[in-house]
């Protein structure tokens, strides 16, 4: 069972360039979430999605795009890459309360830092 | 909109001592308030959660009590040892309606002394 899986790891982009973070959950989640994770700032919400074909902004989500086309997977887009945008990111999903079910699964993260 | 606020920030015990977290909320609507424990290099992980109807639950030496009137819970580990060393997170949210998006507080840094 290999849970919510992020791709990259890490990753270097320079200011302006674009790219996506990918994200697959396996559990049949409904909800999905992005975070980013900045020293002494905890973490905080940029996009949600309560099911395929359904997208929120969340607390941060000037300059990033989300899209839920399947159960499985939420990508994450930077449209073009700011400084201010070098963070952890983490993806998230749960059941969202369904049946009493509320525990969210986090992936392992992408580094991205942006030059 | 909710807003967790956590304290400490850094918190350094040594092996055997218990260690406390706090935190606050500010929905009164927020029902479900998880705690996280995030390893160096890895996502957050579920070590314990309570719902607003319970005032206290128990996992061996985890606690968390949670006081609806005022808006704040907290975390309590006893008898802490090297590993539970790790950046800690409370969280709040609702699991009913459309708000069911954790909130998180700030995080503490918790550093067991061995």
């Amino acid at each position: 069972n290999a849970g919510v899986t992020q791709t990259p790891k890490f990753q270097v982009l320079k200011t302006g360039q674009s790219m996506t973070l990918q994200c697959a959950q396996d559990m049949n989640h409904e909800y999905m979430s992005w975070y980013r994770q900045d020293p002494g700032m905890g973490l905080r919400l940029i996009h949600y999605s309560v099911g395929a074909g359904i997208t929120d902004q969340g607390e941060v989500p000037n300059g990033y795009n989300v899209s839920r086309s399947t159960t499985e997977d939420f990508p994450l887009r930077l449209l073009s890459a700011a400084p201010s945008q070098t963070s952890v990111y983490f993806c998230a999903s749960s059941y969202g309360g369904r049946g009493g079910k509320t525990e969210a699964f986090f992936g392992q993260g992408t580094r991205l830092t942006v030059v | 909109g909710e807003n967790v606020e956590q304290h400490p920030s850094t918190l350094s015990v040594q092996e055997g001592d218990s260690a406390v977290i706090k935190c606050t909320y500010s929905d009164s609507a927020s029902n479900y308030f998880p705690w996280y424990k995030q390893e160096l290099g890895k996502g957050p992980q579920l070590i314990i959660d309570i719902r607003s109807n319970v005032g206290e639950k128990k996992d061996q030496r985890i606690a968390v009590t949670l006081n609806k009137t005022a808006k704040h819970f907290s975390l309590h580990i006893t008898e802490t040892q090297p590993e539970d060393s790790a950046v800690y997170f409370c969280a709040a949210t609702q699991t009913t309606g459309s708000a069911r998006q954790l909130t998180f507080g700030s995080g503490t840094q918790l550093t067991v002394l061995p």
